[in-house]
């Protein structure tokens, strides 16, 4: 059974200081995805995470993917106020010849103070 | 941009009511599926659909859930006998097939928050 964890689940952050959140899944998975969530809205994807050495950057985020590791990493460079969201890793169950359902992390609570 | 689309936004029902939750996703879409977060918490998976089948389940989608894709266009969840426990966002969402196109995306709706009382 795919497991997936993320850590920290809370994160309270200064502007313009630098952190990182990391993914574990438990089984193989080679699609890793990232969705950001602000509160009592949907998920808006952020990456798709496609093989191994895999890296995505969109502004002051970037997104990592080591399959041997079975980690992904989301690093925040010089956080402001308007990151603060929940965000949730996705990895994939049965890949391979279906689409594959989405298998959540129990997401990261940011919070970017001035 | 493309987007799916669910309703109502917000439901409230008696517990034991059946409730049903609408979805239509997008066009050239072909797998379905529906996720729930009761509040504060992760998103689980809850059931995919193909080919006018259900593809997988999860240990949740018990026998008081069904999906239906009645016309070309709607994938409902239906809930026969609500519970307190079932008070939660449900979110819908879709995806392409997997193909030569590389798209791996999966789009979600903006969700129904289900509160039964």
């Amino acid at each position: 059974e795919l497991k997936v964890e993320q850590n920290p689940l809370f994160l309270s952050m200064q502007e313009g200081k630098n952190y990182t959140i990391y993914c574990n899944y438990s089984t193989t998975s080679d699609r890793l995805y990232w969705y950001r969530q602000d509160p009592g809205k949907s998920l808006e994807s952020l990456f798709v995470l496609l093989s191994n050495g895999a890296v995505k950057q969109e502004g002051r985020l970037m997104a990592s993917l080591d399959t041997k590791a079975r980690l992904s990493t989301l690093h925040i460079t010089a956080a402001v106020h308007d990151l603060s969201a929940t965000y949730f890793c996705a990895a994939i169950m049965n890949y391979g010849g279906s689409q594959g359902n989405l298998i959540f992390g129990k997401g990261t609570k940011l919070s970017v103070k001035p | 941009e493309p987007e799916v689309t669910q309703t109502p936004s917000h439901q409230v029902t008696q517990m034991g009511q059946e409730v049903i939750l609408r979805c239509v996703p997008i066009s050239n879409h072909l797998y379905f599926y529906w996720y729930r977060q009761i509040l504060g918490q992760k998103v689980e998976f809850l059931v995919s659909f193909y080919n006018n089948e259900i593809s997988e389940k999860s240990e949740i989608f018990d026998d008081q859930f069904s999906v239906e894709r009645p016309d070309g266009s709607n994938f409902t969840l239906k809930i026969r006998s609500t519970k307190l426990e079932d008070s939660a966002m449900y979110f819908c969402a879709s995806s392409q097939r997997q193909g030569e196109e590389g798209n791996y995306g999966y789009t979600f709706g903006s969700g129904t928050r289900l509160t039964v009382v």
